[in-house]
């Protein structure tokens, strides 16, 4: 069964530095790129990046360039997402989800085809 | 950037169609995504690339897309499918979502 495990719920204080993993089986993880989602408290999905766990090529959305970063360590099939300075705005769920790659046309079709069950991340200021 | 438009709510009685629109500039040129949100889960795919289906989604679930508006369509409606709905596209290489519809089964 093809699973994406993301680590548990983190309670932080404004100003620290925070990572969170999600972990893949069941499927060959260096062959599908990983993207992460936020979800804030009553609110919509927001799409923050993704990773090519390959190479660790990168490309985030503008509204969340320089605020995170995303990295993977394929020889352990885990994404990570992690920030240097937490703000109480950041507190939200975040999930991460496997990108499915279609080729064969002007540029590869991505979609979100398994998502992680999410990780709660609250920030007290 | 590039702007998704979804109604807020669409209420739908039991065992009849729901209808959930996605307006965007031209998103006929795009790859319309779906996703359903029950309360506390995550979300799950139910439509990629506009129509085509994931393994496990009910034949009740379709989708279609063309000028300026792409459409996710669940037909004979069950309670299990009181959720949030969710369309999404991408525009230069960044996920773009709506805002999510919420569907309720009365």
């Amino acid at each position: 069964e093809v699973q994406l495990v993301q680590s548990g719920a983190e309670v932080k204080k404004a100003g620290a530095s925070l990572r969170i993993s999600c972990k893949g089986s069941g499927y060959s993880f260096g062959s599908y790129w990983i993207s992460w989602v936020r979800q804030m408290p009553g609110k919509g999905l927001e799409w923050m990046g993704r990773i090519d766990p390959k190479d660790s090529y990168t490309n985030y959305s503008p509204s969340f360039e320089g605020h995170v970063s995303i990295s993977a360590d394929k020889s352990i099939n885990t994404a990570y997402l992690q920030w240097t300075s937490l703000k109480a705005s950041d507190t939200a769920m975040y999930y991460c989800t496997r990108l499915n790659i279609l080729t064969g046309y002007d540029f590869p079709l991505f979609w979100m085809d398994v998502w992680g069950q999410g990780t709660t991340v609250t920030v007290s200021s | 950037s590039y702007d998704l438009t979804q109604p807020l709510s669409v209420s739908v009685a039991l065992g009849q169609t729901a209808t959930i629109t996605c307006e965007g500039d031209n998103i006929r040129n795009k790859n319309v995504y779906w996703f359903q949100q029950r309360p506390g889960q995550a979300p799950v795919l139910v439509i990629y690339r506009d129509s085509h289906r994931p393994s496990g989604i009910p034949e009740r679930f379709s989708g279609s897309n063309s000028g300026n508006t792409a459409t996710l369509t669940i037909g004979r409606v069950q309670a299990g499918d009181e959720a949030d709905y969710y369309c999404q596209v991408w525009d230069s290489n960044t996920g773009v979502f709506g805002a999510g519809t919420k569907v309720t089964v009365v």
